[in-house]
């Protein structure tokens, strides 16, 4: 089976750096992605590991370890506009499944 | 493209109702999921379609639950008959093959379904 654990909240302040970890257990490994879904939206792709190492996208970075079993995202110079929830997703042998979340509240 | 498309948006029905959810994925993807979203269980997985095949159903919550594709352009699910549990955002994605696993799931904008 496949199992996802993030935590639940995390709160920053604007222009801080906050890091939402990830930690799996799936059958087959292809790929680790975290998307952002807003209240009342849907979820939107954020970025894709599939290697080991550091992925970055503007103020976005994602960090992979396979031999952990373990990722995580990156944010900073937060905004308020980045108070939302953010969701790991493992791509396993047959289907892609989501964690539960975690809720950014970004305070001025 | 205008991306993934659900209807309805909403939907407020009587327990004992059929509701029938829609979906139409973006042109050329060939695979399609449907995902149940609640405060409780967060983001479910409920089934999903390779090339209109359903491939894997095991979350479909119940028999109540059925999901259809008839042809690559078309999805719906629907529960009959709904109970107050069923009470949820439904939404839908699709994806192209890649090779490995990179895999952006694309979401539409889901259904609020309230089951009164």
């Amino acid at each position: 089976g496949q199992s996802l654990e993030q935590p639940s909240e995390v709160t920053a302040v604007e222009g801080a750096i906050v890091q939402i970890n990830c930690t799996y257990q799936t059958s087959g490994f292809y790929g680790l992605s975290w998307y952002q879904q807003h209240d009342g939206g849907a979820p939107t792709f954020l970025s894709y590991n599939g290697l080991d190492g550091l992925e970055e996208t503007g103020r976005f970075s994602s960090f992979l370890s396979r031999s952990d079993s373990y990722g995580y995202l990156l944010l900073q110079e937060l905004q308020m506009k980045d108070s939302a929830s953010y969701f790991c997703a493992v791509k396993g042998n047959n289907d892609m499944r989501f964690g539960a979340g975690t809720r950014l509240t970004v305070k001025p | 493209d205008a991306g993934v498309i659900q209807s309805p948006r909403h939907e407020v029905t009587e327990m004992g109702q059929e509701v029938t959810l829609r979906c139409k994925p973006i042109s050329g993807h060939d695979y399609l999921f449907w995902y149940r979203q609640t405060m409780m269980r967060g983001l479910e997985l409920l089934i999903y379609f390779n090339n209109n095949v359903p491939i894997d159903d095991s979350g479909m919550p119940e028999d109540r639950f059925s999901a259809k594709m008839p042809n690559a352009s078309f999805s719906t699910l629907k529960i009959q008959p709904s109970e107050p549990r069923d009470s949820a955002v439904y939404f839908c994605a699709s994806t192209a093959t890649r090779g490995g696993g990179k895999e952006t799931q694309y979401f539409g904008p889901g259904t609020r379904l309230l089951v009164l």
